[in-house]
């Protein structure tokens, strides 16, 4: 069974400037997370989807970071404009939908750094 | 709201050595409770879980019980190997869905 898959692995980028981050679940898997990874410190959730639609994005910045996940399948997570706070791992994870507290899988993450 | 506290690292041990990590929570009503390990240039895998009280999640020689009196989670494992080197983190599922709240990491580094 194929995991959860992130890309790009690395960006680079200016402050000020724009980045987009996909994600790709585990097939079958309707709850989707996006989670930030600041060094030296646990993931904190960003936003949940399940399905096409938003569970929790009480921690998303809103003025700056979007999130969507139109077919409900894979998901795009948007900054814009980027600061340098944001410098972080972003981990997307996936679950299937049981009513409780399922297992979250995790992708590999990709790690913006923000000049 | 809820929260995990971990022991402050980093640990570092000698292959073979026991290995106690220590985690403590905070939450309302049952959460259910995990234990994710991150190796170098990969993202976290679900090392084991418990979901309810006195449960004792279990998984490659490492092991964890749900102590509800004393609200811990603490990993151990008898004999640790150099491939064990990575960062462990806890972290708790919320009653009312399914967000994880996540302590801050251990970096454990096992020598030879």
């Amino acid at each position: 069974e194929a995991g959860v898959a992130q890309s790009p692995r690395y960006k680079i980028i200016e402050k000020r400037q724009s980045v987009a981050f996909w994600c790709n679940p585990i097939s079958g898997h309707a709850t989707l997370y996006w989670y930030q990874q600041i060094l030296g410190q646990g993931p904190k959730l960003l936003i949940q989807f399940q399905n096409n639609g938003v569970v929790d994005d009480s921690q998303l910045p809103k003025d700056r970071f979007s999130a969507e996940r139109l077919k409900g399948v894979d998901s795009t997570l948007k900054i814009q404009p980027a600061k340098l706070e944001d410098s972080a791992v972003y981990l997307c994870a996936s679950s299937l939908w049981t009513g409780g507290t399922d297992t979250q899988y995790f992708g590999p993450g990709t790690r913006l750094t923000v000049l | 709201g809820d929260s995990v506290t971990q022991m402050e690292g980093p640990v570092t041990l000698s292959e073979e050595a026991f290995l106690t990590i220590n985690c403590t929570y905070t939450a309302t009503g049952y959460p259910s409770l995990f234990w994710y390990v991150q190796y170098p240039g990969e993202g976290l895998q679900l090392l084991l879980k418990a979901t309810k009280a006195d449960d004792k999640g279990s998984n490659k020689g490492f092991e964890a019980t749900y102590r509800k009196e004393t609200t811990s989670f603490h990993l151990e494992k008898g004999s640790v190997q150099v491939s064990d080197s990575a960062v462990y983190f806890c972290a708790l599922g919320e009653t009312s869905g399914s967000r994880l709240t996540f302590g801050e990491g251990t970096q454990l580094t096992v020598n030879p």
